[in-house]
């Protein structure tokens, strides 16, 4: 198993900021998922943190708007940047465990007024 | 990614078996089938996985169809604490990639 932290847990945010989520996991994992979850909606995926190497991002998500950071096998972060109220979401990372069950955070619930 | 379709909603009383079914016509030989799934204000959780037998675990079981193009969770006795958002995804190979669907929202009335 493994326990994810994220933090912060929620944060209201003015447009035109940045924001920066931290997950920190209690094991060592060679990639990590961050998520986007818009109010009522599913989970999307982001990108794929791989240590070592830049993320991979899914269509419709930048580098420039959602940097993300992998500096060891436990931790990372992602940042919201230039944000506007569409950017309003909850942000979940997630960590797989070999193809079985992955495990997720409690989120970051991001308000951006 | 294969994509799954599952009803958006369902309701069940308290203490009875509930059956959330999935199709997934466009399975591949080397998907396996994962269950989500998403309690009020939380992240999600892992209920279960099959590839082509039957499942069964501490939470719920899992049934595969023959041709593997549908699966149906199970969970035999509801609580309100069921209550949640499940998701069925389609899982294969080397990215470890979970695609989200929309899911179903499970009602359960006491």
């Amino acid at each position: 198993s493994a326990v994810i932290s994220q933090k912060p847990s929620r944060d209201i945010c003015q447009r035109g900021t940045s924001l920066t989520i931290q997950c920190q996991v209690d094991s060592q994992v060679t990639m990590m998922f961050w998520y986007r979850q818009q109010p009522g909606q599913s989970l999307t995926l982001i990108a794929t943190a791989n240590q070592g190497s830049e993320a991979t991002y899914e269509s419709g998500f930048v580098i420039d708007k959602f940097p993300i950071s992998r500096p060891n096998l436990t931790f990372s972060t992602l940042t919201v940047s230039n944000m506007s109220p569409e950017d309003s979401s909850i942000y979940l990372c997630s960590v797989p465990t070999g193809g079985t069950e992955a495990f997720f955070g409690q989120g970051t619930r991001l308000t951006v007024v | 990614d294969a994509k799954t379709t599952q009803p958006n909603s369902m309701e069940s009383n308290e203490e009875e078996p509930v059956h959330l079914p999935c199709n997934h016509s466009t399975i591949s030989g080397t998907d396996y089938i994962h269950w989500y799934r998403q309690l009020p204000s939380q992240g999600p959780e892992y209920v279960i996985h099959g590839l082509t037998s039957n499942v069964n675990n501490r939470m719920a079981s899992l049934a595969i169809a023959e041709d593997r193009k549908s699966s149906t969770l199970i969970l035999h006795r509801a609580t309100l604490r069921d209550a949640a958002v499940y998701y069925c995804i389609l899982f294969g190979g080397a990215t470890n990639k979970l695609i989200f669907g929309t899911g179903t929202l499970l009602a359960v009335q006491p």
